[in-house]
């Protein structure tokens, strides 16, 4: 069955860096989009970022572009977060998240979600 | 402040039906297909319903969805005790983000 682990959320100071992983099983990783989606304690679920299985292509949130940089390793099923100029706005559980088939065009289907990672950031 | 607007609660009683309705604009639900996202306490959303009326096979077909010019709709019948948490529609947006709603919490009284 698909299973994604996300690791890496920590403590960090404001500016700081931090980076995130995901490790997915359960499915032919590259034929997928992947995608990060937070949630701030007590908040609503915000997306950040999207990149395609194969051809590199990436989508970001405005609140994130130029700080974030999403990533992926095919040969390792690996999906990561590079998080930089970290800001407290930033602190929320981060998921990791499957998303379409390649080449599906604007299609939101995100049908497997990991159980998160906190990232707090403060002084 | 979302760009895609939800009511941010919404109740029922036993065997009622409820619908969650969520707001955009042309550049996202008029163009674009809705999603829908239950979040159960303490847990990772899962989806719920894709495409605006889809069902994943898992998904009782006590949950529909609908979608009509710039707004869509999730309804709930036969709502039960288990249906309570939160809902979350989603839509692409032409400036090529993602976009969802500020969740509804629905409670079964």
């Amino acid at each position: 069955q698909v299973q994604l682990v996300e690791s890496g959320g920590v403590l960090v100071k404001p500016g700081g860096s931090l980076r995130l992983s995901c490790a997915a099983s359960g499915f032919t990783f590259r034929d997928y989009y992947m995608t990060w989606i937070r949630q701030a304690p007590g908040k609503g679920l915000e997306w950040v970022s999207y990149i395609s299985g194969s051809d590199g292509t990436l989508y970001y949130a405005d609140s994130v572009r130029g700080r974030f940089t999403i990533s992926r390793d095919n040969a390792k099923n690996s999906l990561f977060l590079q998080m930089n100029s970290l800001r407290a706005e930033d602190t929320a559980v981060y998921y990791c998240a499957r998303g379409p088939p390649n080449y599906s065009g604007y299609d939101a289907t995100i049908d497997h979600w990991g159980q998160g990672t906190l990232v707090t950031v403060s002084s | 402040q979302s760009v895609l607007t939800q009511p941010p609660s919404a109740s029922g009683t036993p065997g009622q039906r409820v619908t969650i309705s969520c707001s955009g604009s042309s550049s996202n639900i008029g163009s674009h297909y809705v999603y829908w996202y239950q979040q159960l306490p303490g847990t990772a959303p899962q989806l719920l319903i894709y495409k605006n009326n889809q069902r994943p096979s898992r998904v009782p077909d006590r949950f529909s969805g609908s979608k009509s010019g710039t707004s869509a709709s999730l309804a709930i019948s036969g709502l039960r005790s288990e249906d309570e948490a939160d809902y979350y529609c989603a839509a692409w947006d032409d400036s090529l983000t993602v976009l969802f709603g500020g969740g509804t919490k629905l409670t079964v009284l």
